[in-house]
């Protein structure tokens, strides 16, 4: 079965550290997304894409983050500056429906931010 | 804006019992609805959705959750809970017009006693 595929597993990094994070979506999917989650607080969400536009962003996506599709396969989150608040787990989704009715999950990039 | 609101951090049923994981959203058009569960150290899983039609949406692993639209919930309920069940669960809404972002719960933690 077609998964997501999140790399790297974990991340630590310094504060003010560049950090990108690497996800290859399902290969037939067109519309991605990142959300993340907090320890112990909701997932929330930061950003969804497609071809090649963000489509809509959260307010936490600030000039901070950027979302970019290099190739034909992955999809990256980068943090420019991290701060010690990012400290996360970052999930990318990917769906094959612009409404997004199913959204297929990686299983995540726990970033610690030091 | 829409908001999903999750009754019960953690859940504790015995194997064998009923399950109901509970959940109220707002919103001001017709959601979606989903129900999401996360394995420890995985990503997120779709358990369920509902999006129009029949309001009892059955998903896998033997769970299924209604559609009120007058109680603006949307509970999870499974007829009997197996240990391979403890996990954490997510309600998420999300509106066809939003291009798919989710807007999760707090999430509810379920525990299973032998």
């Amino acid at each position: 079965e077609p998964e997501v595929t999140q790399t790297p597993s974990h991340q630590v990094t310094q504060m003010g550290q560049e950090v990108i994070l690497r996800c290859v979506p399902i290969s037939n999917h067109l519309y991605f997304y990142w959300y993340r989650q907090i320890l112990g607080q909701k997932v929330e969400f930061l950003v969804s894409f497609y071809n090649n536009e963000i489509s809509e962003k959260s307010e936490i996506f600030d000039d901070q983050f950027s979302v970019e599709r290099p190739d034909g396969s992955n999809f990256t989150l980068k943090i420019r500056s991290t701060k010690l608040e990012d400290s996360a787990m970052y999930f990318c989704a990917s769906s094959e429906s612009k409404t997004g009715e199913t959204q297929y999950f990686g299983p995540g990039t726990r970033l610690l931010v030091l | 804006a829409q908001s999903v609101t999750q009754l019960g951090s953690h859940v504790s049923v015995s194997e064998g019992a009923l399950v109901l994981l509970r959940c109220n959203y707002s919103s001001s058009v017709p959601p979606y609805l989903f129900w999401y569960v996360q394995y420890p150290n995985q990503g997120l899983q779709l358990l369920l959705k509902y999006t129009t039609g029949a309001t009892l949406v059955k998903g896998i692993n033997g769970f299924e959750a209604e559609f009120k639209k007058s109680e603006t919930s949307f509970h999870l309920t499974k007829p009997s809970a197996h240990m391979s069940d403890a996990a954490e669960y997510f309600c998420a809404v999300s509106r066809y017009n939003q291009g798919g972002k989710l807007i999760f719960g707090q999430g509810t933690e379920l525990s299973v006693k032998p």
